[in-house]
């Protein structure tokens, strides 16, 4: 079954900063990543971590802690577009399997 | 361009019929994944092939089989279909390799009922 936890919903508000956490429980891990999902859209990739620490791109950012089992998403300038699902997703096993967590639902409000 | 297609955006079925999703990606990527995602679930994996001829199990394989004859198509297959498979299921793709992020390309979505 699924192992990550990150949560069901947040709310912010337009130009604020917003931080969505995951935590995981897996063995065999290999890294953490974030899709963006809008309503009737595909998931999309955002970032990826392999490796302890934080990775930039643009208005968000990414960090994995391994020893902790945690991750977060920050996103920073918010904006209305930003308003969708983010996931975070594991890959693990000697396959690299890729599992996924429920999903968190952002609301941006003005 | 990436691309993963996926053959039909709506189906709807009755229950016991047999019903092939199929799945065709355009990158020559050795990796290739079915999700089915349902509100409150997220996406749950149901099967992963890493390469042609080749798959794992994900964490929900009953009820459902796959094909990989192709290293371009990946085919899910209900062999009989269940009202409890009225999901949206989805199909992704994924270059291997050191140094890569893993991105998974996804398709659009197959939309199923099953009366």
């Amino acid at each position: 079954g699924q192992s990550l936890e990150q949560p069901s919903e947040v709310t912010a508000v337009e130009g604020a900063i917003v931080q969505i956490n995951c935590t995981y429980q897996t063995s065999g891990f290999y890294g953490l990543s974030w899709y963006q999902q809008h309503d009737g859209g595909a998931p999309t990739f955002l970032s990826y971590n392999g490796l302890d620490g934080l990775e930039e791109t643009g208005r968000f950012s990414s960090f994995l802690s391994r020893s902790d089992s945690y991750g977060y998403l920050l996103l920073q300038e918010l904006q209305m577009k930003d308003s969708a699902s983010y996931f975070c997703a594991e890959t693990f096993g000697g396959y690299q399997k890729v599992t996924f967590g429920i999903g968190t639902k952002l609301q941006v409000i003005p | 361009d990436v691309k993963v297609t996926q053959s039909s955006r709506y189906l709807v079925k009755r229950t016991g019929e047999k019903v092939f999703l199929e799945c065709v990606q355009d990158m020559d990527h050795e990796n290739m994944f079915w999700y089915r995602q349902d509100p409150g679930l997220g996406l749950r994996l149901i099967y992963f092939s890493y390469d042609v001829k080749m798959k794992e199990k994900g964490d929900i394989p009953e009820g459902y089989s796959v094909s990989r004859e192709k290293k371009e198509r990946f085919s899910l297959i209900l062999e009989s279909a269940s009202t409890n498979q009225t999901s949206m299921y989805l199909c992704a793709s994924r270059e291997t390799g050191t140094g890569l992020t893993g991105e998974l390309f996804f398709g659009e979505g197959s939309r199923l009922t099953v009366l």
